[in-house]
């Protein structure tokens, strides 16, 4: 069956602390890759995506993501937290035209 | 570009009551989604439309209904309210071409509450 899990419900990270965020799908082809951000109150926003090509794409706010096929995951970095990055991870995972399933978010909390 | 409103912000509604919930999108954008986000759950998907006079079921479709009579509107009706409808429900839009999902543009949602 197709998935997506984020294994880590909530982190804490030190300001200037480094961040990965994990995310695994399970299915049988590469599928259409996606990393939102949700601050308190608002919508989702896109940091970034991977369809093809280089397996390390690069997004808003500093973030960046690797694709590895063999791992069947996509997580997701930032070299340097800020506190205006605390907020709710989401990776999205596209099977399909029609099917993009969301896991269950990641909350980032940042200390100063 | 106001890109994706949703309208009401919040609502209180009571057991059996009816009410919908609005959507409108400024990008002509062809798809459109309604979620809905429960804490530790992620979005669930209710329903979706691949562009105006097309709506196809999601994940969790039952107790909701949907039209889509133009490009930029797609509202939501929720009928005979329960209190398992108590949620966040977002609402989004997307330009997939051909048959590739692409990024989806998101609502600031609604906070529903079914007492």
């Amino acid at each position: 069956a197709q998935s997506v899990t984020q294994p880590d419900i909530h982190i804490t990270v030190s300001e200037g602390a480094s961040l990965e965020l994990r995310c695994n799908y399970s299915y049988g082809a590469t599928p259409y890759l996606f990393w939102y951000v949700q601050s308190p109150g608002q919508g989702l926003q896109l940091l970034l995506k991977y369809f093809s090509g280089d397996t390390l794409v690069q997004g808003i706010k500093g973030f960046e993501a690797e694709f590895k096929r063999s791992q069947s995951s996509f997580n997701l970095r930032k070299p340097s937290v800020h506190w205006s990055d605390a907020a709710e991870y989401f990776c999205a995972v596209g099977f399909s035209y029609d099917k993009v399933i969301f896991g269950p978010g990641t909350s980032l909390s940042v200390i100063p | 570009n106001a890109g994706v409103t949703q309208t009401p912000k919040f609502r209180i509604l009571k057991i059996g009551q009816s009410m919908t919930l609005q959507c409108t999108q400024d990008m002509n954008h062809n798809y459109m989604y309604w979620y809905r986000q429960d804490p530790g759950m992620g979005l669930k998907l209710i329903y979706y439309s691949v562009g105006a006079g097309i709506t196809d079921k999601g994940e969790v479709p039952n107790g909701y209904n949907v039209s889509r009579s133009t490009t930029e509107d797609f509202p939501l009706r929720l009928e005979l309210a329960a209190p398992s409808q108590t949620s966040v429900y977002f609402c989004a839009s997307s330009r997939n071409s051909g048959r590739t999902p692409d990024t989806q543009y998101f609502g600031p949602g609604t906070r529903l509450t079914v007492l």
